[in-house]
């Protein structure tokens, strides 16, 4: 069964920092790779399909970049708003679908 | 709009069984591959189960299979989970999630609100 791990498991950042969250599987999965964001006490939302697209109406300081094994989801500029917990997610692999562990993400 | 609303999540003993729904709206329900993803109290994500838009394609995880059973009702565009054999360690909040047409398309959106499933006696 494939793995995803993502580090760190949280981080502190300031208003307007670049933050950077890895997630590497433990095989290849070619760009079959999503992100979510998870505020406190919500549902999780999607923000990234096929590793690098972006959902519609998700704000453009989100990226994400990668395949094979090794993927980065970059928030350009942190904003207050931001505050979450951030989650990986491969699909069409073995387990069909398998999540990361998940990155908190605090503004300082 | 596209929503999901989730019901029949509740308190339940140790070994019982539960069968939660989903209520869809808003889209072509018999088009789309649907999933089932839990979230135990303060831990991560957990994926529970897919079936696929005709309901031939279907996939547990190894947490829940043999216990879990998940199926789908294209004419009253609903999706279902059937949970058995019920212990501690599946109390979470479920939740419904609409992926896309194929196997290809596995990503998440939407989710509906969530319903949560207490094991406790």
């Amino acid at each position: 069964d494939i793995q995803m791990t993502q580090s760190p498991s949280s981080l502190s950042a300031s208003v307007g920092d670049r933050v950077t969250i890895t997630c590497r599987a433990s095989q290849g999965i070619n760009s079959f790779l999503a992100w979510y964001q998870q505020k406190p006490g919500k549902v999780p939302k999607l923000l990234i399909y096929a590793a690098s697209t972006l959902q519609s109406g998700v704000p453009s300081r989100f990226s994400g970049s990668g395949s094979g094994t090794d993927f980065t989801l970059t928030i350009s500029s942190l904003q207050p708003e931001d505050l979450a917990t951030y989650y990986c997610q491969t699909y069409n692999s073995a387990p069909r679908r398998a999540f990361g562990q998940g990155t908190k993400v605090e503004v300082k | 709009q596209v929503q999901l609303v989730e019901s029949g999540g509740g308190l339940v003993n140790p070994g019982g069984s539960l069968r939660l729904s989903c209520a869809a709206s808003g889209f072509t329900f018999s088009d789309y591959y649907m999933s089932w993803v839990r979230q135990a109290p303060g831990k991560g994500l957990e994926w529970v189960s897919y079936i696929s838009s005709s309901g031939s394609n279907i996939y547990y995880a190894d947490s829940v299979r043999g216990r879990f059973t998940i199926s789908r009702d294209n004419t009253k565009n609903s999706l279902y989970l059937q949970m058995s054999s019920l212990r501690g360690a599946d109390t979470a909040v479920y939740y419904c999630a609409r992926e896309g047409y194929s196997d290809y398309e596995g990503w998440f959106d939407p989710w509906g609100q969530g319903t949560l499933v207490t094991v406790s006696s």
